[in-house]
């Protein structure tokens, strides 16, 4: 089982650029989570998404971010005309079920954005 | 409302001695607590949980964690440290489902020889 695989692993861009983050999730599971971890802060919750569907985007800034977690294929976190504040490292994280306590979330080795 | 607070955002051990990192968190409801760690370059890793069963809980590698309600706290230890501790480690807090995990800023652990 390879996990969540997260790619590109690192992802340079200039201001204005778009910014397109992958998300495999383990196989099985079918709810995807996306976090954000900004420069000594902690992970902070972004977007939960099913398939073809987005449950919670209560994390998500307003504008330039969407996300999408179509039928076939991975889930995708895309980012347009990047800003300076956007360099973060972007995590994954999959689960078989809406996770209940007793349930896990597995979580991929991140994307790191750094936006020159 | 919830949040977590890790009380040192580094600590230094030396290999053989025990390690405790502290962990206080605030939650309007009866909470599941969890800590991962982070090697460089990999992902999160589950070290252990507590969702309301026994308040010890014991983990992978040795470390363990115990729940205490009165003192609002799920500090995390271990006996013995090893060089490859060495990593950052998150305390987390919930009291649903995946989207609503709210992490701490987290504590990078040094073991030195």
């Amino acid at each position: 089982n390879a996990g969540v695989m997260q790619n590109p692993r690192h992802l340079v861009r200039r201001r204005g650029q778009e910014a397109r983050l992958r998300c495999s999730p383990m196989k099985g599971h079918s709810h995807v989570y996306w976090y954000r971890q900004l420069p000594e802060e902690g992970l902070k919750f972004m977007v939960y998404l099913q398939k073809e569907n987005i449950i919670d985007e209560s994390g998500m800034p307003k504008e330039r971010f969407s996300a999408e977690f179509p039928k076939e294929g991975p889930s995708i976190l895309r980012i347009q005309q990047v800003v300076r504040g956007d360099s973060a490292a972007y995590f994954c994280a999959s689960s078989p079920t809406g996770f209940s306590g007793a349930n896990v979330l597995t979580f991929g080795a991140g994307s790191r954005l750094t936006v020159l | 409302a919830q949040s977590v607070t890790q009380l040192d955002s580094h600590v230094s051990v030396s290999e053989g001695t025990p390690v405790l990192l502290r962990c206080n968190y605030s939650s309007s409801y009866s909470p599941s607590l969890f800590w991962y760690v982070q090697h460089p370059n990999k992902g999160l890793q589950l070290l252990l949980k507590y969702t309301s069963a026994a308040t010890l809980v014991k983990g992978i590698n040795g470390f363990e964690a115990e729940f205490k309600k009165s003192e609002t706290s799920f500090h995390l230890t271990k006996p013995s440290a090893h060089m490859s501790d060495a990593a950052e480690y998150f305390c987390v807090v919930t009291t649903g489902g995946g989207n609503k995990l709210t992490f701490g800023t987290g504590t990078q652990l040094k073991v030195e020889l």
